[in-house]
């Protein structure tokens, strides 16, 4: 079964806003990482915060996690065009990721 | 450069027959993974692979057998092919730390059987 549940599901803002997306996960973790996916194509790694970590920055993205109520944010600033993909949190341990549903995001120009 | 391919792109098949998916990684990483992706974008982890030898499988049918000849490759082998396996594989590769860390993604296979 998935680890993780992503919401909303999909997200439709106009360029230039600002988009997050919320993941709730059930098991202990070591790290929670964020991917995003182009249609058709592979996943990319956005950025990771480990379990000890709050908040973490990189860019435009800002990622926290809360691990007393197992969940993680991803927000992105000012979003544009490009930023039309589908996004996913995965939990890592043990040699192997875990993945959420994921979060289509639909940017608008 | 490409740092993890996978060949081929596209496979359509009929059903019962067997099939292989290739994927190479130049990263120099000692961790390799196959992934599944299904119609609704659920992506779930199939098998690892640590220095050649297998380190998870995720309860994925046997007709399903990776092979890694070098850290370099893992390769899948999927007998018997069912309109069930109809998905999106995804190779992926890790430096190999036990807790989990940032995996580099291949484009994906899309096999579709019929």
């Amino acid at each position: 079964s998935q680890q993780g549940e992503e919401d909303p599901q999909a997200l439709s803002i106009q360029e230039g806003e600002n988009a997050t997306m919320n993941c709730s996960y059930k098991t202990s973790i070591n790290n929670l990482q964020w991917y995003r996916q182009n249609s058709g194509r592979g996943l990319v790694h956005l950025i990771l915060i480990r379990s000890n970590e709050r908040e973490k920055h990189s860019g435009r993205l800002r990622v926290t996690l809360d691990t007393s109520k197992k969940s993680s944010s991803l927000l992105i600033t000012a979003s544009r065009a490009a930023d039309t993909a589908s996004y996913f949190c995965a939990t890592g341990s043990s040699y192997k990721l875990i993945f959420g549903s994921g979060t289509r995001l639909l940017v608008r120009p | 450069d490409t740092a993890v391919s996978q060949t081929p792109k596209y496979l359509v098949t009929q059903m019962g027959n067997d099939k292989s998916i290739k994927c190479e990684q130049n990263l120099g990483h000692d961790t390799m993974y196959w992934y599944k992706q299904d119609s609704k974008k659920f992506l779930k982890i199939m098998f690892s692979y640590n220095n050649k030898e297998l380190i998870i499988n995720e309860t994925v049918p046997n007709r399903f057998s990776p092979k890694s000849p070098d850290k370099a490759h893992l390769n899948l082998h999927i007998n018997s092919l069912e309109l069930g396996d109809s998905a999106v594989y995804f190779c992926a590769s890790s430096l190999g730390l036990a807790e989990g860390g940032e995996q580099f993604f291949g484009p994906g296979t899309r096999l579709t059987v019929l």
